[in-house]
């Protein structure tokens, strides 16, 4: 079967860094995606990965390594407004996605 | 403010009844999907349609059906709600290439009593 594991809960402190893993095994691999959700909310999109690496975006960055199965989501000098749910997902050989249930990130002052 | 809407933004339901919940989006996405997020679980997919006059199933199909007329809407139907059904109902749409991401909808809060 498909599989999504993420960390279920994680806490950092405000102004530190937190990398949250995300470990897949899916049926082929089409990119993956990280998305943002604040408690009530809608999921936001965060990143993209479909090659090997890192891409930064400001305070965040994700990197992909296919080989592995594995990505992560790197938030650096975090803030408040940081705390929330971060999502994983995995477009599979059928372009459907696959969704990690979320690692919910508290930030402490 | 171009985007996806969602209504209702709630709703209690007696079990057996009928409801569909609406989802409009003015972006002209092809792909549009249902989810339903349940504490504990990630996003299940419930139906799909990759263009308008085309759906398909989801992970999660039972009790529930859709409708594609246009590119806009894409109302998801309960034929008759039972309590299992109590979740978070999100609506998304996506560009048609792979890497586009998916934009939600608000979500609807939906309880079954």
């Amino acid at each position: 079967g498909q599989n999504i594991d993420q960390p279920t809960e994680m806490t950092a402190t405000e102004g530190a860094i937190v990398q949250i893993n995300c470990t897949y095994q899916t049926s082929g691999f089409n990119g993956l995606f990280w998305y943002q959700q604040h408690a009530g909310e809608a999921p936001t999109f965060l990143s993209y990965n479909v090659l090997d690496g890192l891409e930064e975006k400001g305070r965040f960055s994700s990197f992909l390594s296919r080989s592995k199965g594995y990505s992560y989501l790197l938030l650096k000098e975090l803030q408040m407004k940081d705390s929330a749910s971060y999502l994983c997902a995995v477009r599979d050989s059928n372009y459907q996605l696959i969704w990690g249930a979320g690692t919910k990130l508290i930030i402490k002052p | 403010i171009a985007g996806i809407t969602q209504a209702p933004t709630s709703q209690i339901l007696a079990a057996g009844r009928r409801m569909t919940l609406r989802c409009t989006q003015d972006m002209r996405h092809n792909a549009m999907y249902w989810y339903r997020q349940d504490l504990g679980l990630g996003l299940r997919l419930i139906h799909y349609s990759n263009t308008a006059g085309t759906t398909g199933k989801g992970e999660v199909p039972d009790g529930y059906s859709v409708s594609r007329a246009n590119t806009d809407d894409f109302p998801l139907t309960l034929a008759s709600a039972v309590p299992s059904q109590t979740s978070v109902y999100f609506c998304a749409s996506s560009d048609s290439t792979g890497g586009s991401p998916l934009h939600f909808g608000n979500g609807t809060r939906l309880t079954v009593t």
